[in-house]
C-alpha cells in the first residue's frame, strides 16, 4: 500500500488562480514535507510541517496538516506560469525513520 | 549556496553491463541517499548510508545495488548487471544530521539500459 497519495493527480489551472493539492497517508509521521519538481530535474524542497502543527505559510504556500484525518494540504496562491511542476508530498515516517517515502505527485499546470 | 552534485547526467549501457553513478552531498552532512524515479512515477527510496554503512535499504535495493563512499566526499551507487527495468532517475540526496528537516537533492543521473 502507498504511504502518500495526492490528489489530483493533474490539475490544470488559469495563471492567477490559486491551486490546491491533498495528500493522504497511513502511517503516523515526524513530519509531512513538500517537494516540486520541475520536468527532467531534481527535486526542491518547499516546506515542512511537522507533526504538532496545524498550518504553516511559506511567501503563497500554505500547508495544513490533520494528523487525525492522515492528511495534508498545499495550497498556492497567485499561481504564475513558472509554478507549473510536480508536486509531492513526503512523509517521515516514526517507525523506520531517516528516510522520506515519497507520493505520487500532482502534475500542475498553470496556463497564461 | 551548497549543492550535491551528481555525475554522469545521463548514462546510455547495454544489459548486463556494470554501471557507477557518482554523488558528491554537502560537505557537513553526514546522511546520505540514493532515490530512484522511472519515467512518470513517483520517487522511491533505495538505500540511506550513515557513518560509512547502510542503515535501510527497500525491496527493490537487492544484490544487485551497492554503495559506498571510497574516500570521505564521493558517494557512489554501482549497480553490478543491469537490466531494463533499472532504466530510471537516480537521485542522490544529503542531510546534514539526524533527521529532522529537508532533504537536498541532486539533479539526478538518468540511466538508460538497452
Amino acid at each position: 500500500s502507498q504511504q502518500g497519495e495526492e490528489d489530483p493527480q493533474a490539475l490544470s489551472i488559469q495563471e492567477g488562480e490559486n491551486a490546491t493539492m491533498n495528500c493522504s497517508y497511513k502511517t503516523s509521521i515526524n513530519n509531512l514535507q513538500w517537494y516540486r519538481q520541475n520536468s527532467g530535474r531534481g527535486l526542491v524542497h518547499l516546506i515542512l510541517i511537522r507533526s504538532n502543527e496545524r498550518e504553516k505559510h511559506s511567501g503563497r504556500l500554505r500547508v495544513t496538516l490533520d494528523t487525525s484525518k492522515k492528511s495534508s494540504s498545499l495550497l498556492i496562491t497567485a499561481s504564475r506560469a513558472a509554478d507549473t511542476a510536480s508536486y509531492f508530498c513526503a512523509t517521515d515516517l516514526i517507525q523506520g525513520a531517516q528516510k522520506l517515502v515519497f507520493g505520487q505527485g500532482t502534475r500542475l499546470t498553470i496556463n497564461p | 549556496e551548497p549543492e550535491v552534485t551528481q555525475t554522469p547526467s545521463h548514462q546510455v549501457t547495454q544489459m548486463g553491463q556494470e554501471v557507477i553513478l557518482r554523488c558528491v552531498p554537502i560537505s557537513n552532512h553526514l546522511y546520505f541517499y540514493w532515490y530512484r524515479q522511472i519515467l512518470g512515477q513517483k520517487v522511491e527510496f533505495l538505500v540511506s548510508f550513515y557513518n560509512n554503512e547502510i542503515s535501510e535499504k527497500s525491496e527493490i535495493f537487492d544484490d544487485q545495488f551497492s554503495v559506498e563512499r571510497p574516500d570521505g566526499s564521493n558517494f557512489t551507487l554501482k549497480i553490478r548487471s543491469t537490466k531494463l527495468e533499472d532504466s530510471a532517475m537516480y537521485f542522490c540526496a544529503s542531510i546534514r544530521g539526524a533527521y529532522t528537516g529537508e532533504l537536498f537533492f541532486g539533479e539526478g543521473s538518468r540511466l538508460t539500459v538497452l
